[in-house]
């Protein structure tokens, strides 16, 4: 069974803060992939990043940047100089091998304080 | 290019009423989910349609949900009769093809539904 934990539920920080987002997953697949989605208040999910469980490499983008530890079970994502923009709440969500749906966490609500 | 789109964005109904939601996926997507979101929840899967036949179902309530996808482009989910746990936002997404994690999910903007 695939499970994703997001133990945070609402984070608040003052803009221009980093702030990291934890993503902790369980699966007894050997190959799966991890997603981290964005979701504004329009209610629009925005995909962010991809990974396949064989690629433990940090991958950074811009201001985002997201920490890979399969030894930890954990796929966390940084925002580096948080802006008013970040304020969402930020899914983590794991496909194992089959079919391609989705299994999404509870969600971390952000809000960046200008 | 025209993202997926999904009407209506907001129904309110009384238990017992049926509903129906319709959802244009990404032009040349072959596959198409369903998800519903409860407040406070993530996304849970609730029906995978590739062209125009099903996936994956198998978190559908079938006595009271249905779907289809008629000539493997626009989709509707219809609920009948519908209960008070069923207010959600229901999401619509498309990929190019199925698959594991290959291919990513477009999702629409939702429709809010509200059962008083």
């Amino acid at each position: 069974a695939q499970k994703v934990t997001q133990a945070q539920t609402e984070i608040s920080v003052v803009e221009k803060e980093d702030v990291t987002l934890d993503c902790v997953y369980e699966t007894r697949d050997t190959t799966y992939y991890l997603f981290w989605y964005k979701q504004p208040p329009s209610g629009e999910l925005v995909f962010l990043i991809r990974r396949n469980s064989f690629d433990e490499q940090n991958e950074i983008s811009g201001r985002y940047s997201w920490n890979f530890q399969k030894s930890t079970s954990s796929f966390n994502f940084t925002i580096t100089a948080s802006q008013v923009v970040d304020s969402a709440v930020y899914f983590c969500a794991l496909s194992g091998t089959g079919a391609n749906n989705l299994f999404f966490g509870t969600g971390t609500r952000l809000t960046v304080i200008p | 290019e025209a993202g997926v789109a999904q009407s209506p964005r907001y129904k309110i109904i009384e238990k017992r009423q049926s509903v129906a939601f319709w959802c244009n996926p990404i032009s040349g997507h072959a596959t198409l989910y369903w998800y519903q979101q409860i407040l406070g929840q993530g996304p849970k899967l609730l029906i995978q349609f590739q062209n125009n036949g099903v996936v994956d179902d198998s978190q559908l309530p079938k006595d009271r949900f249905s779907a289809e996808r008629l000539k493997g482009v626009d989709s509707t989910l219809k609920i009948q009769p519908a209960k008070l746990e069923d207010s959600a936002v229901y999401l619509c997404a498309s990929s190019l093809f199925g698959g594991p994690g290959h291919y990513e999910q477009y999702f629409g903007p939702g429709t809010r539904l509200t059962v008083t």
